[in-house]
């Protein structure tokens, strides 16, 4: 099952370290988006991604947290000088289109540890 | 107005009832409106989806509920199994799925 696939599952960063978490979509997908979820809430949406080009990043923080999307390889979702509170699941999906009718498909997501 | 309102946060179900979720919108350009399951360590799977010009849809056990002039959803899962027991999300999105706002999630479990 080639589905959205997501590395690593689980990370351990300390205090100020980066994270960078790696997302390859289905195949034939060229749309990534990026959730975030947090202890026994909702997923949030971070950022919309389609390849070489951001087009919807107003749910990433302004600080510290970056996504790209190269013409070649996986999505990255980078995260600078991690901080206690940004731990939790970062869930990547990916779709073949955007508007209506498209369904998104999530990955198994990644859980980051801040210690 | 972006906010999408979910209830109840933990349900308990005896095998074979009927499991009753709801969610209420304020956004009325929201025109997809799916629910995921979720499992403990796994990524949210869709299960079910609807657009506002239709009342109901039903897949299987799962049948969602849409009364567009309220602005709430709800999804009823007939013939509850323990199987199903997992945390249920509600979302809305503007265009599709694009950007979804999400529920805070009901904890469902099945009993035996």
């Amino acid at each position: 099952n080639a589905g959205v696939m997501q590395n690593p599952r689980h990370l351990v960063r300390r205090r100020g370290q980066e994270a960078r978490l790696r997302c390859s979509p289905m195949k034939g997908h060229s749309h990534v988006y990026w959730y975030r979820q947090l202890p026994e809430e909702g997923l949030k949406f971070m950022v919309y991604l389609q390849k070489e080009n951001i087009i919807d990043e107003s749910g990433m923080p302004k600080e510290r947290f970056s996504a790209e999307f190269p013409k070649e390889g996986p999505s990255i979702l980078r995260i600078q000088q991690v901080v206690r509170g940004d731990s939790a699941a970062y869930f990547c999906a990916s779709s073949t289109r955007t508007g209506v009718g498209n369904t998104i498909y999530f990955g198994e997501g990644s859980w980051l540890t801040v210690v | 107005q972006q906010q999408v309102k979910q209830s109840p946060q933990s349900l308990i179900v005896q095998k074979g009832g009927i499991s009753i979720i709801n969610c209420a919108y304020e956004n009325t350009a929201f025109d997809y409106f799916p629910w995921y399951q979720q499992f403990p360590g796994k990524g949210p799977a869709l299960l079910i989806a609807i657009r506002p010009d239709v009342s109901e849809k039903k897949e299987g056990r799962f049948t969602i509920s849409f009364n567009k002039s309220a602005k709430q959803f709800s999804l009823h899962i007939m013939d509850s199994q323990p199987g199903d027991s997992a945390t249920y999300f509600c979302a809305a999105g503007v265009q599709g799925a694009q950007k979804l706002v999400f529920g805070q999630g009901t904890r469902l479990t099945i009993n035996p």
